[in-house]
C-alpha cells in the first residue's frame, strides 16, 4: 500500500507570495492533518480535515488555510508569505478521526521563503 | 495547555551501547503516546504507540514505557547501531477543545551512534 505523498518536495517562494501544498493520504484514509516543523518551535499542529470538514485547528494566523477534497486529498495554502514561514510542512493521514487512530506521516514539503 | 519536553536534546554514544531517551508531559490526561524517528530532512516514522492503559510496548531492540501519573515516558534502545542515528520525537495525544484530539510533540533528541 502506498504511503502518504506530498508535493512538491521543495519550494522556494518570495515574501508576500502565496503557496499551495498538496497531500495525498494512504488509500482508504479519510483524515488528514498538517504540521509545521521549524528548528525553533519544533513540530506544531496546524489543522485536521475529515470528510472535507475542518475538525480541529492549531494556533496559527488566518494566512494558513486548508481544504480537503472528496477523495480525501488535502491542500494547504499560505498567503502573504513571511520569512518565518520557512519550514518543513508535514502531512499525516489516519483511517478516521479520533484519538485511537494512528497517524502516518508523509516526507514533507520544504518551503523556503526569501 | 499540554507541553512535552525531551531530555537530552542531543546524545552521542559509541556503537553497542544501551541508551535511554526521556520524555515528559505536563498534562497526564493523555490518550496515547507515540515515539517517532526522523532522519534529516525527512518525514516521521512511527516506532511505538502506547495507549494510556498500557505500561510499555516493545519492538525489536526498542522498548518504550509510560507512566501516565508522573507524566513520563522513556524509550530504551538496546545494542545501538550507527543506523539508529536520527532525531527521536515523542508525541502525546490529548484533548484539544470539545471532542477533538491533537498530537503535541517534544522538540526531539538528536542521537548519534558512532562506529
Amino acid at each position: 500500500k502506498a504511503g502518504v505523498t506530498q508535493t512538491p518536495r521543495y519550494l522556494i517562494k518570495t515574501r508576500g507570495q502565496q503557496v499551495t501544498l498538496s497531500c495525498s493520504p494512504i488509500s482508504g484514509h479519510r483524515s488528514v492533518s498538517w504540521y509545521q516543523q521549524t528548528p525553533g518551535q519544533g513540530l506544531q499542529f496546524l489543522f485536521e480535515y475529515f470528510s472535507e470538514t475542518q475538525r480541529n485547528k492549531g494556533n496559527f494566523p488566518g494566512r494558513f488555510s486548508g481544504r480537503q477534497f472528496s477523495n480525501s486529498r488535502s491542500e494547504m495554502n499560505v498567503s502573504t508569505l513571511e520569512l518565518g514561514d520557512s519550514a518543513l510542512y508535514l502531512c499525516a493521514s489516519s483511517l478516521l478521526s479520533g484519538r485511537i487512530y494512528e497517524q502516518y506521516f508523509g516526507p514533507g514539503t520544504r518551503l523556503t521563503v526569501t | 495547555k499540554q507541553e512535552v519536553t525531551q531530555i537530552p536534546a542531543a546524545l552521542s554514544v559509541p556503537e553497542g551501547e544501551n541508551l535511554v531517551l526521556n520524555c515528559s508531559f505536563t498534562d497526564s490526561a493523555i490518550y496515547n503516546l507515540q515515539w517517532f524517528r526522523q532522519d534529516p530532512g525527512k518525514g516521521l516514522t512511527s516506532l511505538l504507540l502506547i495507549q494510556s492503559s498500557q505500561r510499555e510496548q516493545t519492538s525489536g531492540r526498542l522498548n518504550a514505557s509510560l507512566d501516565k501519573s508522573s507524566g513520563r515516558s522513556t524509550l530504551y534502545i538496546a545494542a545501538s547501531q550507527p543506523g539508529d542515528s536520527a532525531t527521536y520525537l515523542c508525541a502525546v495525544r490529548s484533548l484539544s477543545g470539545g471532542s477533538n484530539y491533537k498530537l503535541t510533540f517534544g522538540k526531539g533528541t538528536l542521537l548519534t551512534v558512532n562506529p
